[in-house]
């Protein structure tokens, strides 16, 4: 069984601030993908890495995948309230189609 | 909007009771995939299903089952519900290509008490 473990589980900071959440296992994914979901709606696809040591930025947020395909990484930079979310992160393994998520990193961002 | 229709937005029903959840994929979406959320244990993969068949299963009690049908909505049908069940459960619809991403509904509440 492919398992993410995300770190850390909760994050409350200030904003302004800069922060990195992580997106752990011990299986090599094909692609990851990371996701934000708010209260009441379902995830929402922020971006999709398939290359081992791929960087991919949307605005201030900086997206990683590991160099063995087995973690991944996510940066925001200065960071503001609307970010406020849970973060999940998400694998495809080799010729799968279905996705295994993280538990999420619940983020907070205080004006 | 993501395109995906889940309902009903919220359903309260009593142990034992089996209830049914309904799933519009996007339009032209063929897999739909079934995920529950609750607060201790994230999204967890129940179901997949492409263009009518079950392609992928997941951590599905044997209570519980689905299908697609011809049309591609999907429905998941829960039952001999008990309280632990209470949770999120979501419906997500992707074209079935390497890498396509998910898109999700906004869930069906299930409260058993």
């Amino acid at each position: 069984t492919q398992l993410l473990e995300q770190s850390p589980q909760f994050l409350s900071i200030q904003e302004g601030e800069n922060l990195t959440v992580y997106c752990n296992s011990s299986s090599v994914f094909s692609s990851l993908q990371w996701y934000r979901q708010e209260p009441g709606e379902g995830p929402v696809l922020l971006v999709t890495v398939v290359t081992g040591g791929e960087v991919k930025k949307l605005k201030r947020l900086t997206f990683q995948f590991g160099d063995a395909r087995k973690d991944s990484s996510l940066h925001i930079t200065a960071a503001q309230p609307g970010d406020t979310g849970l973060y999940l992160c998400a694998g495809a393994g080799q010729g799968a189609q279905k996705l295994v998520f993280g538990q999420g990193t619940r983020l907070t961002i205080n004006p | 909007d993501s395109g995906v229709t889940q309902t009903p937005k919220h359903l309260i029903t009593a142990t034992g009771q089996r209830v049914t959840l309904r799933c519009s994929p996007r339009s032209g979406d063929l897999s739909v995939y079934w995920y529950q959320q609750s607060l201790d244990q994230g999204l967890q993969f129940l179901i997949q299903y492409y263009n009518g068949e079950e392609r992928a299963k997941g951590n599905i009690l044997e209570r519980f089952s689905a299908q697609q049908f011809p049309d591609l909505h999907s429905e998941l049908n829960l039952s001999s519900l008990e309280l632990g069940d209470s949770a999120l459960y979501f419906c997500a619809s992707s074209g079935g290509q390497p890498y396509s991403p998910l898109h999700f509904g906004n869930g069906t509440r299930l409260t058993v008490t």
